[in-house]
């Protein structure tokens, strides 16, 4: 079965720190892209960051950057410098297959920056 | 462009009453999600499509709930009749085929209230 694990339900950072959130997957399928969205109290939905699972590089956006762990069948998003506007729920998912089917998503991790 | 539009963004309606929450995706894009979020069960796909025509609606919860896609702006999301339990935000989505990514850019949802 498809799934995706967020066991972080909160984390704390201070402005200008770095700060990891984890995610794993599970998935047998060899072909699968995995994405993490920012959803602020506005509720809106954001879309970050994506990684393919034939690249071979770590995705990287900005401040964003993915870490891509394929044998350990990992996904972990580092935010790099911290903002106070960082602070969101922060949600992993993950596309199985062929594109455009839908997406998986874990139970999110709220981040909250201070200063 | 405009992004995905999604009408009403809050609805607040008595048990037993019709809802229809409705969608228009971006332009060009040819996959529509509808996904549901409450806090005991997350985020989830509800029925998707492609080209207008529904691929997997396995999501969909009974058969009070019904979605249609006449034409390729166009999606509505039809609860009859609705119950307490549905109140959730629903989230309509959009994808293209021809992106690399493939991912999906979320509207701002509908915030809908049965009471």
């Amino acid at each position: 079965a498809q799934k995706i694990t967020q066991t972080q339900p909160g984390m704390f950072v201070q402005e200008k720190e770095a700060v990891t959130l984890d995610c794993t997957y599970d998935t047998s399928d060899p072909s699968y892209g995995l994405f993490w969205y920012k959803q602020p109290s506005s509720g809106e939905m954001i879309f970050l960051i994506y990684q393919g699972s034939y690249d071979q590089q770590n995705a990287t956006e900005g401040r964003y950057s993915l870490n891509f762990q394929k044998a350990r069948k990992s996904a972990n998003l580092v935010i790099s410098a911290s903002q106070l506007g960082d602070s969101a729920m922060y949600f992993c998912a993950m596309r199985v297959n062929q594109a455009g089917t839908a997406l998986i998503f874990g139970k999110g991790t709220t981040l909250s920056v201070s200063s | 462009d405009a992004g995905v539009i999604q009408s009403p963004r809050h609805e607040v309606t008595e048990m037993g009453q019709e809802v229809t929450l409705r969608c228009k995706p971006i332009s060009g894009h040819d996959y529509l999600f509808w996904y549901r979020q409450t806090m005991m069960r997350g985020l989830e796909l509800l029925i998707y499509f492609n080209n207008n025509v529904p691929i997997d609606d396995s999501g969909m919860p009974e058969d009070r709930f019904s979605a249609k896609m006449p034409n390729a702006s166009f999606s509505t999301l039809k609860i009859q009749p609705s119950e307490p339990r549905d109140s959730a935000v629903y989230f309509c989505a959009s994808s293209a085929y021809r992106d690399r990514d493939h991912e999906q850019y979320f509207g701002p949802g509908t915030r809908l209230t049965v009471t």
